[in-house]
């Protein structure tokens, strides 16, 4: 029973093209996030949603949209991909604040972008 | 400005060896810090955190850290590595303006 869990796992595509990231929790959390992690490992925050509202919106081109139907889900969409945005792109949710609390990671969506 | 550091990008350690994986972070209050490890294809999981009180934490798996505020560091350790250790260790510190950040990783292969 996945606590967070991603789909697609995999998604290749070509520049140019519209993706989306769907994102879900069984948790009970409050919190989601979407992370990047870049080729050399490096990990960044995107956003992050509480009970439905946007609360940290890093500096992040505008082509990347998060939404959050529930306080369940939170999905991400890109419009017409960069090959700059090839990455794994992690969920995570957590209960507690973002700087105190255990976060809660799903297993990645690798994105290639040709 | 809130920086993680972790000096060591790749460690090689044999199994039944001890292990210890360095973090220095530079900040200008008492941090909340945290290491995490992440396995390969999977996401990341909390080792263990520190708030305040002892300054020695111990996490899951069989690791502990030791928060040394005068060198600013919070190190990993464990006593005797197995080989299901082998993966990527990240450190990270959260502030107050509610936010977290990662040092950049220390992979560690175990060898037989």
């Amino acid at each position: 029973d996945t606590a967070v869990s991603q789909t697609p796992k995999y998604l290749v595509t070509q520049m140019g093209n519209d993706k989306s990231i769907k994102c879900e929790q069984n948790l009970g959390h409050d919190t989601m996030y979407w992370y990047k992690q870049d080729s050399k490992k490096f990990l960044k925050i995107m956003f992050s949603y509480n009970n439905k509202e946007l609360i940290i919106n890093e500096t992040v081109p505008n082509r990347f949209s998060p939404k959050s139907p529930d306080k369940a889900h939170l999905n991400l969409h890109i419009n017409s991909l960069e090959l700059g945005d090839s990455a794994v792109y992690f969920c995570a949710s957590s209960q507690e604040a973002l700087n105190t609390g255990e976060l809660f990671f799903g297993e990645g969506s690798r994105l290639t972008v040709l | 400005a809130q920086s993680v550091t972790q000096p060591d990008i790749h460690i090689t350690v044999s199994e039944g060896a001890s292990l210890e994986l360095r973090c220095n972070y530079s900040y200008g209050a008492t941090p909340y810090l945290f290491w995490y490890v992440q396995s390969p294809g999977q996401g990341l999981q909390l080792l263990l955190k520190y708030f305040s009180g002892d300054t020695l934490v111990q996490g899951i798996k069989g690791f502990e850290a030791e928060f040394k505020r005068s060198q600013s560091s919070f190190n990993l350790r464990k006593p005797s590595v197995h080989w299901s250790d082998a993966a990527e260790y990240f450190c990270a510190v959260g502030r107050n303006d509610y936010k977290l950040s990662f040092g950049a990783g220390t992979t560690v292969t175990v060898r037989a």
